[in-house]
Order: C-alpha cells, then structure tokens, then sequence
C-alpha cells in the first residue's frame, strides 16, 4: 500500500542554519505530494505542493522537489527563522482516490 | 476567503456522554476529512466522505458515527465517551473532482475534554 516515511524529529537548529526534513514515499501511479505545516495550537495548513515528476513546490523560503526517480520529497531552507518553530508533515494523495496518507510529522525547534 | 468551519471550538464531556462536533467545509467543496490529535500525537486518519458518501474509514472507534449531509456540512456522533478520547478533532475539506490537485484546507479544530 502507498506509505510516506520522514525522518523523525525533533529538529533543533539555530537561527539562520539550513534545514532539510527527508520525506520519501512508496505509492503506485502518480501520486501528487505535498507538505503541511502545523504551528502551536492551529490546524494543518499547506506549505507547499508538487503534482508531478521533477515539478518544484515553494513557498515562505521553503522547496521541495518530486523527485520519481528516488521517491522522494525532501524539505529544504536556506535559512530559518524562530517562527519556522512548528510540526512538518509530508502527505501524498494517489490520483483517483480520496485517501491521504500523511507522515508522522517532524517537530522543528529553531533556536534564536 | 472562506475557511472550514468548525464547531463547538470547545466541548467538555463527562465519561459516557455523548458529543457531536460539526464541520462546514468551503463551498463547492466536495470532500470532507475527519482527522483526532491527541496530546503531542500526529493527527490520525478517522473517516472522509466523497459526495455526501462515505469514501474511506480510518482508526475511527465503533462508538463513534459520522455522516455528511445535503448541504455538504458533516457531523461526528461520539458517544460512551471515554478519557481517551480526548483529543482536538480536525475536519479538513479538499476539491476532488477535475484538474485540482486535492489539497486540504483544515479548519481550526474542535477540543474535546472529557472528565
């Protein structure tokens, strides 16, 4: 069955150091990719998404790329700041059902 | 923009009662996501619906019911409520029909206490 593995966290980086949180997935078909954001007593959100092969999704400093070929979608930031402080989840959804699979979350403390 | 809608934000339960948490999704929107956080845990996939259909069911307790009405807005029945279940619940709704890519937009969550 379609599964999505992140690296396990928590996280802890100072102010302006790079950040990578690895995300990869096992799914048939072309599944669409995307990561959710959860910050301190709020909902998910979307951060970014990736619909296809080699497709990249940014937003707020962050990217990732679908990468098919490695099954993977890594995040990445040039540069954080303490209110990047928040839980990341990465999510895929297979085309033609309604079912998301999410990760297990990585919690990401920056530290000022 | 219009957001998922979720209500009571906050609901406290004694043991054994029962609870129904509503969710009204965006408009136009056609799946409705039920998601249960407790404490420091990762959400967990309770029950979507698909058109007012039930489309796939996740760890939802035999205690609990969901269903989605004609207006598209959802509700989840607990009921011989338990410790554990307390939890925020999430509702989420997504576009699946057409080009869109079925991204989420969740609401702002519902805290159930139970004493």
């Amino acid at each position: 069955g379609n599964s999505v593995t992140q690296m396990e966290g928590p996280v802890t980086l100072s102010e302006e150091a790079f950040l990578t949180i690895n995300c990869t997935y096992t799914a048939t078909g072309y599944p669409s990719l995307f990561w959710y954001v959860q910050y301190p007593g709020e909902g998910l959100q979307l951060l970014l998404k990736a619909t296809k092969a080699d497709d990249k999704g940014s937003n707020k400093g962050f990217e990732a790329t679908y990468r098919k070929e490695t099954t993977s979608f890594h995040l990445e930031k040039g540069s954080v700041q303490v209110s990047d402080s928040a839980v990341y989840f990465c999510a895929l959804i297979s085309s033609g059902t309604y079912k998301y699979i999410f990760g297990t979350g990585t919690r990401l403390k920056v530290l000022a | 923009a219009a957001g998922v809608i979720q209500s009571p934000r906050h609901l406290i339960k004694e043991k054994r009662e029962t609870a129904t948490l509503k969710c009204y999704p965006i408009p136009r929107h056609d799946t409705v996501y039920w998601y249960q956080q407790g404490p420091g845990q990762d959400p967990q996939f309770l029950i979507s619906f698909y058109e007012k259909m039930q489309s796939d069911k996740g760890s939802i307790p035999d205690r609990f019911s969901a269903q989605q009405f004609s207006d598209y807005h959802s509700e989840l029945n607990m009921s011989s409520l338990e410790l554990g279940d307390s939890a925020l619940y999430f509702c989420a709704s997504s576009l699946m029909t057409g080009a869109n890519t079925g991204e989420l937009f969740f609401g702002e969550g519902s805290r159930l206490t139970v004493l």
